[in-house]
């Protein structure tokens, strides 16, 4: 089973700033299997990524996603207040999925 | 729009079993799967299982085999999961979430309002 490990756990940065989260695989994987989620407390999470770059509706475009193998990530530019939340990483291909432990960014 | 309604706050003794329930409306219910999610207080996201509600086809996370049971009911449009034998450690809450696509298998992007399960 693939063990997915986000870095750093958390992220304090202040609005206009750019954040760089990333997500490491135990093996490689393809890219289209991954996708990155963000959570606000008390929220259900929010598909932000699919794909490993591809935005869900009506995500904003300073979100964007990169990466192939082992080494993903969630970029976020030019920081907004409402940006505060965990962001997870997910990984599925076939099943089972697995979700990376969580990164929390802090505004 | 797609929208999920899941069952609401269960107490439990340890040793006993819950069911939580998750009616989906607003798309073909037998179109896409369905992921089960779990995430314990102040923890991160658990991926339980999935389950295809046209064929009933399921896929569980090694951890929770042997004690969740997925079913979906098309008459319904609605989605259960067991847990049995439970313990402080299920203590969480449990969600439901539909696939993005068709074609996703395991990639929640729809999802419900949470299922709070207390074992205590």
């Amino acid at each position: 089973e693939i063990v997915l490990t986000q870095s750093p756990g958390t992220l304090s940065l202040s609005p206009g700033e750019r954040a760089i989260l990333t997500c490491r695989a135990s093996r490689p994987v393809p890219g289209n299997s991954f996708a990155w989620y963000q959570q606000k407390p008390g929220q259900a999470p929010r598909l932000l990524i699919y794909g490993t770059s591809s935005r869900a509706t009506g995500i904003p475009a300073r979100f964007s996603g990169s990466g192939s193998g082992t080494d993903f990530t969630l970029t976020i530019a030019s920081l907004e207040p409402e940006d505060s939340a965990v962001y997870f990483c997910l990984h599925c291909v076939g099943l089972p999925c697995t979700f990376g432990q969580g990164t929390k960014l802090e505004i | 729009q797609v929208h999920l309604v899941q069952s609401g706050l269960d107490l439990k003794w340890p040793g006993a079993s819950v069911t939580i329930s998750c009616r989906a409306s607003g798309y073909i219910f037998s179109a896409f799967g369905l992921n089960w999610v779990r995430q314990a207080p102040g923890g991160g996201l658990e991926w339980m299982g999935w389950i295809s509600p046209s064929n009933g086809r399921t896929g569980v996370a090694q951890k929770f085999q042997g004690k969740v049971t997925l079913t979906a009911d098309k008459s319904t449009s609605t989605a259960y999961m067991e847990v049995r034998s439970l313990v402080s450690d299920d203590t969480a809450v449990y969600y439901c979430a539909r696939d993005f696509a068709q074609s996703s298998v395991g990639l929640p992007a729809y999802w419900g309002q949470g299922s709070q399960v207390s074992v205590s």
